[in-house]
């Protein structure tokens, strides 16, 4: 069965410094996808960034990189110069291959409070 | 392009009533997905539609139940509301032409039950 896992409730950044948020999967299936969102206060999830499991790079959208490590089964969200608005809690997803493409598996989250 | 969009934002119910949420997903996405987000539970899928059909189901009680219009639209029905139901349901959309899938989430129902 598919696992997500975030390790970090809670992570403090200074404004304009990088953070790293950590996930580690859990799955059997050689075809998948990995997500990640951020949910503000206002409760509504912000897709950011995704990488697929066959993809050579890692993904990047703007200020926004996915370190991936498929050995280990990691994908860590790298946010580079964290701003006041990006202090949110952020979920790890993933979904098993594209059958199952609208059905995915969240980790418990990381809530992020960025410091002026 | 609109996004998301879930009718009501905000609905109180008392046990054992029952509820019926809205979900419109973006023009053009023909896959509809349900999660229940609850401080306990985290996010958990409840179920997908895709072209009027339940394509994946999570590990919920028959309580809850779902369906999908020719326009993509999708109501999902909770019967005989308990207080463990209250939670944050989140609706997703998404494109099968898109080569990530992605979804598009609405800003959710939040349903208490008194």
């Amino acid at each position: 069965a598919q696992k997500i896992t975030q390790t970090q409730p809670g992570m403090f950044v200074q404004e304009k410094e990088a953070v790293t948020l950590d996930c580690t999967y859990d799955t059997s299936d050689p075809s998948y996808g990995l997500f990640w969102y951020k949910q503000p206060s206002s409760g509504e999830m912000i897709f950011l960034i995704y990488q697929g499991s066959y993809d050579q790079q890692n993904a990047t959208e703007g200020r926004y990189s996915l370190n991936f490590q498929k050995a280990r089964k990691s994908a860590n969200l790298v946010i580079s110069a964290s701003q006041l608005g990006d202090s949110a809690m952020y979920f790890c997803a993933m979904r098993e291959d594209n059958t199952n493409a609208g059905k995915s598996t969240f980790g418990d989250g990381t809530t992020l409070t960025v410091k002026p | 392009k609109a996004g998301v969009t879930q009718t009501p934002r905000y609905l109180i119910k008392t046990r054992g009533q029952q509820v019926t949420l809205s979900c419109s997903p973006i023009s053009g996405h023909r896959s509809v997905s349900w999660y229940q987000q609850t401080p306990g539970q985290g996010l958990q899928f409840l179920f997908e539609y895709f072209s009027e059909t339940q394509r994946n189901k999570g590990n919920f009680p028959g309580r809850f139940s779902g369906r999908q219009f020719s326009n993509s639209r999708s109501e999902m029905n909770v019967s005989t509301l308990e207080l463990g139901d209250s939670a944050l349901y989140l609706c997703a959309s998404s494109s099968p032409g898109s080569n990530s899938y992605e979804q598009y989430f609405g800003p959710g129902t939040r349903l208490t039950v008194t």
